[in-house]
């Protein structure tokens, strides 16, 4: 079992610039997470979609972040014309139901994204 | 809405001290359950431990934490503090409301054990 693979691990962009963050969750898991880490703000929920479904978007930025799920091997985040406030890092998780309040929540080691 | 707090940013232990790392949360509904995930550097954040049972001590690799619904409290506790533990540790909130899984997260709490 690989784990949770996301790619790539570094990215450096400039203001204005787009990114693209991928995650390929683990296989045979339902859900697919998105949480963004900050010193300043610890971990904040993003996305997440169930079994390809979005199901709650509440934590996405609404004008430049963009999510996808569209097969059940892989997740795309989206970030248009980003701003230096937008450097974090992203972290991808998955889990085997996504549903309930108690499922375990697999973690990958994250994007980490520098606009400059 | 629900909301973690973890009132310590950092903490600094000499070895072999009693570690204890404080979480509250608040949530308008009672089957919370809440867990603790630790991230060391350069890994991915992991589940350390986690429960829903009231008033029942959970244990994980040295560390327990015992639910307690009537101060609305998870607070992560180590007899003993390792050189190993120097981690980040997140408490989380699993979503309560049956339409869907997401944790919501306490700031963090940076732990450093030194020699």
């Amino acid at each position: 079992n690989a784990g949770v693979i996301q790619t790539p691990r570094h990215k450096v962009t400039g203001k204005g610039q787009e990114a693209t963050l991928w995650c390929e969750p683990i296989s045979g898991h339902s859900a697919v997470f998105w949480y963004r880490q900050t010193i300043v703000q610890g971990l904040e929920f993003l996305t997440y979609f169930r079994n390809q479904a979005p199901i709650d978007d509440s934590g996405m930025p609404k004008e430049r972040f963009s999510a996808q799920m569209p097969n059940q091997s892989h997740s795309t985040l989206k970030i248009q014309s980003t701003q230096p406030q937008d450097s974090a890092v992203y972290l991808c998780a998955s889990s085997l139901e996504g549903w309930g309040n108690q499922d375990t929540q697999y973690f990958g080691p994250g994007t980490r994204l520098l606009v400059l | 809405g629900d909301s973690v707090t973890q009132k310590e940013g950092l903490v600094t232990l000499t070895e072999g001290l009693p570690v204890m790392l404080n979480c509250t949360y608040q949530t308008i509904y009672s089957n919370a359950f809440l867990f603790w995930y630790v991230h060391y550097l350069n890994e991915s954040p992991r589940l350390l431990l986690k429960s829903s049972t009231d008033n029942k001590r959970t244990e994980h690799q040295g560390f327990h934490a015992t639910l307690h619904k009537s101060s609305s409290s998870f607070h992560l506790q180590k007899s003993s503090a390792q050189l190993s533990d120097s981690a980040l540790y997140y408490c989380a909130l699993g979503q309560n409301n049956n339409a869907g899984a997401k944790l919501t997260f306490g700031g963090g709490t940076r732990l450093t054990v030194r020699p």
